[in-house]
This record gives C-alpha cells, structure tokens and sequence, in this order.
C-alpha cells in the first residue's frame, strides 16, 4: 500500500513564503502532483514532479526527492487567495491511479 | 460547456431512494475517475474508466454502480445508501497517458438521511 503523510494546517501572513511538506512510502513511485482546492470548489493542478529537483511556475514551486520519498510545495509573496486546501498526491505502478494525503490547510492572514 | 460538469450540485436522499450523478467532460480526455472526498480524509478513488472499460474498482460496495457509456459520460447510481456514504463526490478525467494530470470537477454534495 502507499501512505501519504502531510500537515494538517498551517497559517502564514500574507506576502511572506510558506513551504507545505509532504512524505510518502510507495513501491513502483511514478509521480507526485500537487492540487489546490478552495473550499466547496473542485481540485485544481498546481505541479507534477516525477525526477529529483525543484519545478518552478510562478510564485509556486515543488520539489521532489525520490530517496527520501519526500515534497515539497513553496508558495511566494502569498495572498489571501491562496488560503486552500493544498493536496499532495502519488501515483505508482503504470496506470493513472492517484492517491492522495490528507491536504494542508492554509490560511493566509494580514 | 468547458472542463467537467457534475449535476447534481447538491443531493439530499433517504437510504431507500435510487438516484444517479453524471458527471460530463468536455476536453477530449479518455479516461474517467469517481472519488469519494468526506471531512478529515484524503480523497478516495472509487472507479477508473480507460477507454470506457472499467479498469479500476477500489473495493467500493454494491450500492454504488459506475456507468459510463461513452468518453465523455460517466454516472454514479446510487441505491440503498447508508447515512455514512454522505460525501463530497468528484469526477475527475484525464489522458490515458499516465503523463497527464486530472481535471477535476466541482463535485456533487451528497447527504444520506
């Protein structure tokens, strides 16, 4: 089986940097994804990290190592809009089977 | 249209009623997935439709029956459910190709009187 650990909540204050980390045990690792989902909205794809290294799109970044079995997501200069559930997902094997954490909760503050 | 659609929205039933949720894809992707997203717990892959076969079905119980009769349908039909499968339900579709991200949709509401 997989399991996927991630912090429950976290706060930050608005135009700071905050790092949301995520560990994993897996066999047949094929790629992690990161998903942001408001709250009552549908998940949305933020990044996908499947070699070591860090993936950069804007204010947000994601990092993967795969000998730790460990990611990370950085979210720069934060807004208010980013306070969300942020959702780390693995999948393993050939096919397209996600399995996901539990998501972190962040709130952005003034 | 654009992206995923769920209808509907939001569903109240009782354990006796039979109802269905569809969920619609409007990007040209041949896979298609259910989950189950309830308080406190990580998001749950239900079934998984590559090429309108099921080629996925997580122990999900009887209750639940997936249709899907083209690439851009899936359904959900529901019949004697318990109060416990009250839930946030996404439909979710992508590529095949184990490359690609999945679309989510907005989800469907459900609660079990």
């Amino acid at each position: 089986g997989q399991n996927i650990d991630q912090p429950t909540e976290m706060t930050a204050t608005e135009g700071a940097i905050v790092q949301i980390n995520c560990t994993y045990q897996t066999s047949g690792f094929n790629g992690l994804f990161w998903y942001q989902q408001h709250a009552g909205e549908a998940p949305t794809f933020l990044s996908y990290n499947v070699l070591d290294g860090l993936e950069e799109k804007g204010r947000f970044s994601s990092f993967l190592s795969r000998s730790k079995g460990y990611s990370y997501l950085l979210l720069k200069e934060l807004q208010m809009k980013d306070s969300a559930s942020y959702l780390c997902a693995v999948r393993a094997g050939g096919g397209n089977k996600l399995t996901f954490g539990t998501g972190t909760q962040l709130k952005v503050e003034l | 249209e654009t992206g995923v659609t769920q209808t509907p929205r939001h569903l109240v039933m009782g354990m006796t009623n039979k109802k269905s949720l569809k969920c619609e894809q409007h990007l040209g992707h041949n896979a298609m997935y259910w989950y189950k997203q309830s308080a406190k717990k990580p998001l749950e892959l239900m079934f998984v439709y590559s090429l309108e076969e099921r080629v996925e079905n997580n122990s999900v119980p009887s209750r639940f029956s997936p249709e899907c009769p083209n690439s851009s349908h899936l359904f959900l039909h529901l019949h004697t459910l318990q109060p416990e499968d009250s839930a946030l339900y996404l439909c979710a579709s992508s590529h095949g190709s184990a490359l690609n991200e999945q679309f989510f949709g907005p989800g469907t509401r459900l609660t079990v009187l």
